[in-house]
């Protein structure tokens, strides 16, 4: 899997987008761009991912740029429950097979200020 | 739909001893993971069940560890004996045969070992 690099911490005042960034310049043609958060003391959650369109939920949205070699999760109003360490994972999705561990890097832990 | 459970939520025991955690999936969900975070460290990969077969076991860090799935439904992790490194959150996630490949994590296991 790919390698990615993201700011250890960001501030976002509630109420407002929280643009989380991530690079990934080593990305495959074939790797997703998976994001997970861990609130404290909670289990991993799976937010969003995409291939190279940009994606909606109903908790995010996940841009990526066109070279596919960063992108961008946001959370358009961000509240205090979305205080959280933010996780980008790139992986090739491909089931029963050894790639399918998730690797966790140090993540962004992100503030959300009252 | 009841998500990914994990008993028990904490455990405390004295080295030498010996620990069983227990994982039960989403139901429907052939693949299973175990992670665990030690202190200070990242998430780390253990092992992958696609049904009662391991898939996957390149992150169990030595023959102290024993994962088991009989019957392809709920997991059990066992350490004997415990070490003091062995501390930590251990998690488990589980997902479908499915292209993206979401995995749901549960709550985790405290482990503490003494």
């Amino acid at each position: 899997d790919a390698k990615t690099t993201q700011p250890p911490s960001m501030d976002c005042a509630e109420g407002r987008a929280a643009n989380l960034p991530c690079n990934h310049s080593t990305i495959s043609g074939n790797e997703y761009v998976y994001w997970y958060r861990q609130i404290h003391s909670q289990g991993p959650q799976y937010i969003i991912h995409g291939l190279k369109n940009n994606e909606t939920n109903e908790m995010a949205s996940l841009i990526i740029t066109e070279d596919r070699k960063s992108s961008t999760l946001i959370l358009p109003h961000a509240t205090l429950r979305d205080t959280a360490v933010y996780y980008c994972i790139v992986r090739v999705a491909r089931v029963r097979t050894s790639y399918d561990k998730v690797i966790f890097g140090p993540g962004t832990s992100l503030s959300v200020i009252p | 739909e009841a998500g990914v459970t994990q008993f028990p939520s904490h455990s405390v025991i004295e080295k030498g001893q010996t620990v069983t955690l227990r994982c039960d999936p989403i139901s429907g969900h052939d693949n299973l993971y175990w992670y665990r975070r030690v202190m200070g460290k990242e998430i780390k990969f253990l092992l992958h069940f696609v049904k009662e077969s391991k898939q996957d076991e390149s992150g169990m860090p030595n023959n102290r560890f024993l994962a088991e799935r009989t019957g392809g439904t709920y997991s059990t992790l066992k350490v004997q004996p415990a070490e003091l490194e062995d501390s930590g959150v251990y998690f488990c996630a589980s997902s479908q045969d499915r292209s993206d490949n979401e995995q749901f994590f549960g709550p985790g296991t405290r482990l503490t070992v003494l």
